[in-house]
């Protein structure tokens, strides 16, 4: 009964050739994130999506984009990933809503290495 | 902006000791405040929840309480299990559902 699935859990990419992880979630939530998270540090949001909206953070690099083609997907494309781009990358979706009474329910994450 | 304090670790604790860990936020308005705790290798689950003053969060034995006159909401636990040697983060949620997650404390717990 998994509600926020990221694949593949693993993930081996080269140097500078462009990768995709995908996010899937049952919740039916408004909105969807996605942090990277070094090791032994603290997840950093990278961007959301509010329904349609997406929503950048202002330090994130331009060779991190993202798309939500509907509801229930998201995707994390790096276009030319570098060595320090190696991370786990973890998907989150909430409610939405102004009250901010909204949990985030993440996924098992997505582990990237870059060789 | 908000920002989220927590101790740092590891922190090292024998079968059945007490356990706290200290978390303070700092926020223009009146945040959610969670913990968060992740597995090796895994996402993050959340633990407990409080979402305003003086509320107390509870899951598993874990204990938080919403503190605004000391912007803190610590985590406790009476007998902590090896099973809870995990790290913990503790996180502010502002208006529009984006977390600020402090940097998370590593907990060991031994037998």
């Amino acid at each position: 009964d998994a509600m926020v699935i990221q694949n593949p859990r693993y993930q081996v990419t080269q140097f500078g050739k462009p990768v995709t992880l995908s996010c899937s979630q049952t919740l039916n939530h408004n909105v969807m994130y996605w942090y990277q998270q070094k090791s032994s540090q603290a997840p950093k949001l990278l961007f959301h999506y509010y329904d349609k909206d997406f929503n950048n953070e202002a330090d994130t690099p331009d060779n991190f984009q993202s798309r939500r083609p509907n509801t229930s997907f998201c995707f994390l494309d790096i276009r030319s990933p570098g060595l320090g781009d190696a991370a786990m990358y973890l998907c989150a979706t909430s409610r939405g809503g102004s009250n901010g009474n909204t949990e985030a329910f993440f996924g098992q994450g997505t582990r990237l290495t870059v060789v | 902006g908000d920002s989220v304090t927590q101790m740092e670790g590891p922190v090292t604790l024998s079968e059945e000791a007490f356990l706290t860990i200290n978390c303070t936020y700092t926020a223009t308005g009146y945040p959610s405040l969670f913990w968060y705790v992740q597995y090796p290798g895994e996402g993050l689950q959340l633990l407990l929840k409080a979402t305003k003053a003086d509320d107390k969060g509870s899951n598993k034995g874990f204990e938080a309480t919403y503190r605004k006159e000391t912007t803190s909401f610590h985590l406790e636990k009476g007998s902590v299990q090896v099973s809870d040697s995990a790290v913990y983060f503790c996180a502010a949620g502002d208006s529009g559902g984006k977390l600020q997650f402090g940097a998370g404390t590593q907990v060991v717990v031994t037998p």
